[in-house]
C-alpha cells in the first residue's frame, strides 16, 4: 500500500468555483501533514501545514481526520492563478509525497 | 525570504560520467534532504542528512550516490556513474526542525539529463 494516495485528477473548474482535494495516508503514526503546491517544472512550495483542529488561510482550508487517516484541502473562489498541482505530504520518518492532484481553473 | 539555492539549474551529462549537484541550504536550518522527481512522476525521497551524517536513505540511494557537507554551507549530491534512468529533477530541501510541523523549503532544482 502506498504511503500517501491522492486522486491525480485532473480537476478543471471555472473561476470562482469551490474545489476540494482529498488524500489518504497509510501510517497511523504519521505526525505532521502539509499541502504543497507545484507549478509545472518548478519546485514544490509549502502552501500550508495541516493541524488537527483544521486551519484556514484565506481561501484555503485544510482538515485532518486522524481516525480515517485522510487530509483535505478546500479552495474557495478559485482564481486562475490557483492552477497547479497540489501535493499532499505526510511526515513519518521522512516526508512522503502523494502523486499530486492537478487543478486547472478555467476563465 | 530565505532561500535554498541549487546549482546548476540544468546539467547534461553522458552516461557513465560523474556529476555533482550543489545546494546551499538556509543558514540556520539543521536538516537537509535530497529528493528527485522523474518527469511526470511523484517526488521521491533520496536521503536525509543531519549532524554531518546520513540519517535516512531510500532504496534509490544506492552505492552510486553520496552526499557531503564539505564546508558548513554547501550540501552536495554526487552520482558516481550516471545512468539514463537518473535523468530527473533533483531538489534539495532543508528545514529547521526534525519531526515537527516545520515544512521543508525546497530549492528550485537541478534538471539532470543523462544522454
Amino acid at each position: 500500500r502506498k504511503e500517501v494516495e491522492q486522486d491525480p485528477g485532473p480537476f478543471n473548474v471555472p473561476e470562482g468555483a469551490t474545489v476540494a482535494f482529498n488524500c489518504t495516508y497509510s501510517n497511523s503514526a504519521s505526525q505532521s501533514f502539509f499541502w504543497y503546491r507545484q507549478d509545472c517544472r518548478k519546485e514544490p512550495k509549502l502552501l500550508m501545514s495541516v493541524y488537527s483542529s483544521g486551519n484556514e488561510d484565506g481561501r484555503f482550508t485544510a482538515q485532518l481526520n486522524r481516525a480515517s487517516q485522510y487530509i483535505s484541502l478546500l479552495i474557495r473562489d478559485s482564481k486562475l492563478s490557483d492552477s497547479a498541482t497540489y501535493l499532499c505530504v505526510v511526515n513519518g520518518n521522512q516526508f512522503y509525497f502523494g502523486t499530486g492532484t492537478s487543478l486547472t481553473v478555467i476563465p | 525570504e530565505p532561500e535554498v539555492t541549487q546549482t546548476p539549474s540544468h546539467q547534461v551529462t553522458q552516461m557513465g560520467q560523474e556529476v555533482i549537484l550543489r545546494c546551499v541550504p538556509i543558514s540556520n536550518h539543521l536538516y537537509f534532504y535530497w529528493y528527485r522527481q522523474i518527469l511526470g512522476q511523484k517526488v521521491e525521497f533520496l536521503v536525509s542528512f543531519y549532524n554531518n551524517e546520513i540519517s535516512e536513505k531510500s532504496e534509490i540511494f544506492d552505492d552510486q550516490f553520496s552526499v557531503e557537507r564539505p564546508d558548513g554551507s554547501n550540501f552536495t549530491l554526487k552520482i558516481r556513474s550516471t545512468k539514463l534512468e537518473d535523468s530527473a529533477m533533483y531538489f534539495c530541501a532543508s528545514r529547521f526542525g526534525g519531526r515537527s510541523n516545520y515544512g521543508y523549503t525546497f530549492g528550485s532544482g537541478t534538471r539532470l539529463t543523462v544522454v
